[in-house]
């Protein structure tokens, strides 16, 4: 079955603009979180979306954002972009049960550049 | 506070040698753990997960870890690395939901 799809896989933006990231999870599954991966500060998670509710929220500022729609494909926001949201965006998709929910299936991410 | 540590940040192994790398978790309650790989450019690939149960797990591409409760470790091994092994690792522990905490990761290169 398909894997897990994020678009666009690569965008440029200039500091101050606003940036939508989509993903599709895998068939039947439910949940979708998002993670934020920086040579820095390395793999951080932003949120997770369980039918269409916000389930799990990380440490980030209220410019990121997300929402998860009746199909469970979710899209994340992040608004008024500075250099430091630069990263490789990360969507994963889990059946978001049980012991399920801890088994995340990854996309192969969105490279956003903040110029 | 939950956490995860992967001591090795580079580690170079020859091509056909063994290899393990290290993680140490902190985390109250029994864990979920897991080992993740990436290569460049790419997203995270599951090798293999341990939720209970037997202490020694096999995963994909010939990898295998050993949960020790006692040392708060999850090393994962493999026998023979192969070039094609050269990437990041990263060790998890799950939390709520959706929710893991990843090590820094540790890049693996493989010397022919």
């Amino acid at each position: 079955k398909a894997g897990v799809t994020q678009t666009p896989r690569y965008l440029i933006k200039t500091r101050g603009q606003q940036v939508t990231l989509s993903c599709s999870p895998i068939s039947g599954h439910r949940s979708v979180s998002w993670y934020q991966q920086t040579p820095g500060q390395g793999l951080q998670f932003l949120f997770e979306y369980f039918s269409e509710t916000q389930r799990n929220k990380g440490n980030f500022p209220g410019r990121f954002s997300g929402r998860q729609f009746s199909n469970s494909r979710s899209e994340m926001n992040v608004s008024t972009l500075e250099l430091g949201d630069s990263a490789l965006y990360l969507c994963a998709s889990s059946l978001g049960t049980g012991a399920g929910a801890n088994v995340l299936t990854f996309g192969a991410g969105s490279r956003l550049t903040v110029l | 506070a939950q956490s995860v540590t992967q001591p090795d940040i580079h580690i170079t192994v020859s091509e056909g040698a063994s290899l393990e790398l290290r993680c140490n978790y902190s985390y109250g309650a029994t864990p979920y753990l897991f080992w993740y790989v990436q290569s460049p450019g790419q997203g995270l690939q599951l090798l293999l997960k341990y939720f209970s149960g037997d202490t020694l797990v096999q995963g994909i591409k010939g990898f295998e870890a050993e949960f020790k409760r006692s040392q708060s470790s999850f090393n994962l091994r493999k026998p023979s690395v192969h070039w094609s092994d050269a990437a990041e690792y990263f060790c998890a522990v799950g939390t709520q939901g959706g929710k893991l905490i990843f090590g820094q990761g540790t890049e693996l290169s493989v010397k022919p």
